[in-house]
């Protein structure tokens, strides 16, 4: 069946340092992947979506590349700010395209 | 701005009491959404609906029950609320899989 696979629960660095948030999916729909943030006490809202194979994406200084070959769509930035810190969710389209099926999420803290 | 909108925005129920909680979205969206948020378990679709007067099963449906009486509303109900069921709730809307999918600001729903 269709799933997204997150395989870090909690992701704790310091201010300025590079991270990566692993996302793989499964799916039995053609692949359509986002990655939504949420912060403390607040909504989910997206940060990113593709559907484009080797094509990478970027917004707000986040960026991911879905690469079909491996069925990945990881979550990437350069350098980290206190305000990144956040729950992030990768999700992929499944039900025909007419929902979204989440991961468990990762948790970010972003320390001094 | 697309909004959603959830009410109540926290409640407490008791062991085997009826819940209903409700959502407004005025996106002119055809999809809507309840998902639930436990912490290790990420958000899991309960039920959406993509057209009034119909709902559709996700992938935990058991204990509740949707009813869509127009494009704008989307309820969720809990006939005989368990202890189980203490969680966060989220609405959310979008035009289709593919497309952002907006949440509202979720309600925690606590069962004593």
């Amino acid at each position: 069946g269709d799933s997204v696979t997150q395989t870090e629960g909690l992701v704790t660095l310091t201010k300025g340092l590079p991270v990566m948030l692993n996302c793989t999916y499964q799916t039995t729909y053609s692949p359509f992947l986002f990655w939504y943030v949420q912060h403390l006490n607040e909504a989910p809202k997206l940060l990113l979506k593709s559907s484009t194979d080797n094509k990478r994406t970027e917004h707000q200084g986040f960026y991911a590349t879905l690469h079909k070959s491996s069925s990945s769509f990881h979550l990437q930035k350069s350098s980290v700010q206190l305000s990144d810190s956040a729950l992030y969710f990768c999700a992929s389209a499944y039900q025909g395209g007419r929902a979204l099926i989440f991961g468990t999420g990762t948790t970010v803290s972003v320390s001094p | 701005e697309a909004a959603v909108t959830q009410s109540p925005r926290s409640k407490v129920a008791v062991t085997g009491g009826k819940v209903t909680l409700s959502c407004h979205q005025t996106n002119n969206h055809d999809y809507m959404y309840w998902y639930r948020q436990d912490t290790g378990h990420g958000l899991r679709l309960i039920h959406y609906s993509y057209v009034a007067d119909s709902t559709e099963k996700g992938d935990i449906p058991d204990g509740y029950k949707a009813s869509r009486p127009s494009q704008e509303n989307f309820s969720l109900i809990l006939e005989l609320a368990s202890l189980s069921q203490t969680a966060v709730y989220f609405c959310a809307s979008s035009d289709g899989g593919q497309g952002e999918v907006f949440f509202g600001k979720g309600t925690r729903l606590t069962v004593v």
